[in-house]
């Protein structure tokens, strides 16, 4: 039972254009959610975070936004460029305290030039 | 300032074996997390240590357990290695827990 769910395996998006990934979530308990990217035989990197209580945040090229009612969450990164081609993991934690992050499957972003 | 660093980066065992995987966190960091990934179950959540206690815990088997050190450095160990252990094992390290968290490069295990 899936409680992260990236419904969209991979998404391919022009440079220069916007990519969205998407994420949406089934535990209404969770309070707290995070973005990570992935290259190949690397470790996760984090990207960018959101609490519940806001439905916006901006880091640069990025900005997640949170739907609570609808119990989803998007990733926008523009202008897109191709160092951004990699795996984005969703997460979502339920604890006011602690790493016990629920990721969802991943979405493979491929960039091209 | 150096990453979450984590030893060996790759392991073959045989089945019924044990291996201790280590992480060494970013200086001054107290959360120590560890998550297995696997081509079908993606990242899964093992347990987090924060100032050598057990502050979380996943859904694996008792065969799965862990340390902190005073230094915050972690280990992991597997007993009774199993064919389905195969994975990349990730750590990752955080100040306080839920705030973002870094990953180091993984260990790969292999059983056979």
């Amino acid at each position: 039972d899936q409680q992260v769910k990236q419904n969209s395996p991979s998404l391919s998006v022009q440079e220069g254009r916007i990519s969205i990934l998407n994420c949406d979530y089934t535990n209404s308990m969770f309070d707290y959610f995070l973005w990570y990217k992935k290259y190949p035989a690397e470790g996760p990197t984090f990207l960018i975070s959101i609490s519940s209580i806001k439905d916006k945040n901006e880091d640069g090229r990025f900005t997640v936004f949170l739907n609570k009612s609808a119990k989803h969450l998007s990733l926008h990164i523009v202008p897109s460029q191709p160092g951004d081609s990699a795996v984005y993991f969703c997460a979502a934690s339920m604890d006011n305290y602690g790493q016990n992050f629920v990721f969802g499957p991943g979405t493979r972003l491929s960039v091209l030039p | 300032k150096a990453g979450v660093t984590q030893t060996p980066r790759y392991l073959i065992k045989t089945r019924g074996q044990q291996v201790t995987l280590s992480c060494s966190p970013i200086s001054g960091h107290r959360s120590v997390s560890w998550y297995q990934q696997t081509p079908g179950q993606g990242l899964q959540f093992l347990f987090e240590y924060f100032s050598e206690t057990q502050r979380n815990k996943g859904n694996f088997p008792g065969r799965f357990s862990g340390r902190q050190f005073s230094n915050s450095r972690s280990e992991m160990n597997v007993s009774t290695l199993e064919l389905g252990d195969s994975a990349l094992y990730l750590c990752a390290s955080s100040w306080t827990g839920q705030a973002e968290a870094f990953f180091g490069q993984g260990t790969r295990l292999t059983v056979v």
